[in-house]
């Protein structure tokens, strides 16, 4: 009963290194996205998918990179670390149903959640 | 895109009253909106959802409301517990092939002693 994995819990970067997020869960989810959470700011989308092969940006997607390869696994790429992606990284994924026409997002979880620090 | 505003941002009740939580969404189209409760150290968690095509939806001690009207929902919690000390997000979605949820800013709730 894994649901979304987060790898690693906590990093701390050195700013202009790049680093990988891990996101993976076992539900056969097909909607996954990933999501910033700040101070006061509340949980902001960066990326997300609705199956594997197909992304797309969110409200706050600039100095990151996301694919989806497989079902499970939705990783989030820093290619240049900057102190401003100082946050808490949420993963989460739900399932998609509805007609052949229409798909509703319905009921995300949530990982554990990554602390980066970028200094 | 849409846009949901959430208010309070900070609220204490004493236990064993209720607490009110008020959210607006702007995008009319909106037509599920989902409750989480985040707990410290934690990732958000769902709690309750409601549907645009009902105005309200009750588990136990938690209902939230909707006015489709207005565009606004809420988030009802009666007889609170200490346990009830969280962070509460709104959110709200749009039914289509490219469904993603957008949240409010949160509410920090105080269950006071």
């Amino acid at each position: 009963n894994a649901g979304v994995t987060q790898t690693p819990k906590f990093q701390v970067l050195k700013t202009g290194q790049s680093m990988t997020l891990q996101c993976a869960q076992d539900m056969n989810h097909e909607y996954m996205s990933w999501y910033r959470q700040d101070p006061g700011m509340g949980l902001r989308l960066i990326h997300y998918s609705v199956g594997a092969g197909i992304t797309d940006q969110g409200e706050v997607p600039n100095g990151y990179n996301v694919s989806r390869s497989t079902t499970e696994d939705f990783p989030l790429r820093l290619l240049s670390a900057a102190p401003s992606q100082t946050s808490v990284y949420f993963c989460a994924s739900s399932y998609l149903s509805g007609t052949e026409h229409l798909f509703f997002n319905y009921g995300y979880t949530f990982g554990s959640g990554t602390r980066l620090t970028v200094v | 895109g849409e846009n949901v505003e959430q208010h309070p941002s900070t609220l204490s009740v004493q236990e064993g009253d209720s607490a009110v939580i008020k959210c607006t969404y702007s995008d009319s189209a909106s037509n599920y909106f989902p409750w989480y409760k985040q707990e410290l150290g934690k990732g958000p968690q769902l709690i309750i959802d409601i549907r645009s095509n009902v105005g309200e939806k009750k588990d136990q001690r938690i209902a939230v409301t909707l006015n489709k009207t207005a565009k606004h929902f809420s988030l009802h919690i009666t007889e609170t517990q200490p346990e009830d000390s969280a962070v509460y997000f709104c959110a709200a979605s749009i039914m289509n092939r490219d469904d993603k949820i957008i949240f409010g800013k949160g509410t920090r709730l105080h269950i006071l002693p």
